[in-house]
């Protein structure tokens, strides 16, 4: 199965809102509301910043929210800060055997 | 405070084996699902396999099924990764995490690396 899809890079100024997308089909993110983020920082274990789709893990800040339309999610971040660039990576549950399926990964710049 | 500590990642030769190792603390380990999620050198993160709290039920990804093997110790709060027969492809660091449900990740070991040569 491939993986979600993710546009490979996104930047913006900090203070600025920025959006991720992450398109699957109607077999994962469409089909389910199990669809987590993730942010990885260079040589770092990824960390958990939405589940699913919307809910925020205690600890992770309000500027960071999450949405689904259909077969694609979308991490936003808003007032952003040098500490959120980053690797960002969606997941979603899937009905395939594959159990889980990660997107490719979007690098987040800062400028 | 919840901890999951990765080991046994090494270089190994193509169609070797190697045992992974997770041991976890901070939590009641047999209450949850557990993960292996791999990552290849610059590339994004793929799960591997999952374990059911007992470990009475198992998943893997199609590409490890038949040469891996998830298992779980609750008495040593152990998460293992028995990989036979490893590939070139197989190379990554393979982090454990603790499933919260539906393949929700909140906490991750630190990683180890497993390197195939070939």
């Amino acid at each position: 199965q491939s993986a979600l899809t993710q546009p490979a890079s996104v930047s913006g100024s900090p203070g600025q809102s920025i959006t991720i997308s992450c398109t699957g089909t109607s077999s994962d993110v469409g089909g389910y509301n199990y669809v987590s983020w993730y942010q990885q920082h260079p040589g770092k274990a990824p960390k958990l910043m939405i589940y699913e789709v919307s809910n925020r893990p205690s600890g992770v800040s309000n500027r960071f929210s999450g949405s689904k339309s259909g077969n694609t999610a979308s991490l936003t971040i808003s007032g952003l800060q040098a500490e959120d660039e980053a690797d960002y990576y969606c997941s979603s549950h899937t009905s395939s055997t594959t159990l889980e399926i990660f997107g490719g990964g979007t690098k987040l710049t800062v400028l | 405070e919840v901890q999951l500590v990765d080991s046994g990642g090494a270089l190994v030769q193509a169609g070797g084996s190697l045992r992974l190792s997770c041991a976890a603390s901070g939590f009641t380990f047999s209450s949850y699902w557990m993960s292996w999620v791999r990552q290849a050198p610059g590339k994004g993160l793929e799960w591997v396999a999952n374990i059911k709290e007992d470990g009475s039920d198992k998943y893997y990804v199609d590409s490890v099924k038949g040469r891996f093997t998830i298992s779980r110790d609750n008495a040593k709060n152990s998460l293992y990764l028995q990989m036979n027969s490893l590939r070139a492809e197989d190379t990554a660091v393979y982090y454990c995490a603790r499933d919260n449900g539906f393949q929700t990740y909140e906490y991750w070991g630190q990683g180890t690396l497993v390197t195939v040569s070939s």
